[in-house]
């Protein structure tokens, strides 16, 4: 049983189009995560959810939205995609009322072509 | 605010030899720290962590870590490299506010046969 899986984990798309990253977690975390891993591999939080309320939105364009239907899933849209964006995103969980360790997903390695 | 600083972003050792992969850490309080190991494609997985119990921390395949709070550091060693560990290693904080996570920039370890 994977604990914390994204989908898909590859994605190559063009420019300007719409795309969405889905997560989910079946390890009964109440916060979940994005982040961005950069070609330098440096991992930068992009949004935090916490029982599906919005509780961290970094500095990231708008075209980035978040969508927490419930505490297990977490799902990235992305709108008029460009060049710029391309990146491996990964979702996390974690239980925050701990501040322990979050547990990440495979990541989705995003090509903008 | 928390961070951490991974000394070297490239290590290199001879399979049989010691690893040694550095990192500093600044906390304004009593800080939990963490390594995450992330093998070419693929996700984030934690090796070990450190939370205010023993300053001596063992993590999965023989790696370990020790706390030095008057050095500020939590260095990863492991006393034997085996091929399989060759990967990017990360040096984590948890932050404070709005960053759950802090990164470090990551140290790729190369092991040659």
């Amino acid at each position: 049983d994977t604990a914390v899986s994204q989908t898909p984990k590859y994605l190559v798309t063009q420019m300007g189009n719409d795309k969405s990253i889905k997560c989910e977690q079946n390890l009964g975390h109440d916060t979940m995560y994005w982040y961005k891993q950069d070609s330098k591999k440096f991992l930068k939080i992009m949004f935090s959810y916490n029982n599906k309320e919005l509780i961290i939105n970094e500095t990231v364009p708008n075209r980035f939205s978040p969508k927490s239907p419930d505490k297990a899933h977490l799902n990235l849209h992305i709108n008029s995609l460009e060049l710029g964006d391309s990146a491996v995103y990964f979702c996390a969980s974690s239980q925050v009322s701990s501040w322990t360790e979050a547990f990440f997903g495979q990541g989705t390695r995003l090509t903008v072509v | 605010a928390q961070s951490v600083t991974q000394l070297d972003s490239h290590v290199s050792v001879s399979e049989g030899t010691p690893v040694l992969l550095r990192c500093n850490y600044s906390s304004s309080y009593s800080p939990s720290l963490f390594w995450y190991v992330q093998h070419p494609n693929k996700g984030l997985q934690l090796l070990l962590k450190y939370t205010s119990a023993a300053t001596l921390v063992k993590g999965i395949n023989g790696f370990e870590a020790e706390f030095k709070k008057s050095e500020t550091s939590f260095h990863l060693t492991k006393p034997s490299a085996h091929m399989s560990d060759a990967a990017e290693y990360f040096c984590v904080v948890i932050g404070s506010g709005n960053t759950p996570l802090v990164f470090g920039k990551g140290t790729r370890l190369s092991v040659i046969a």
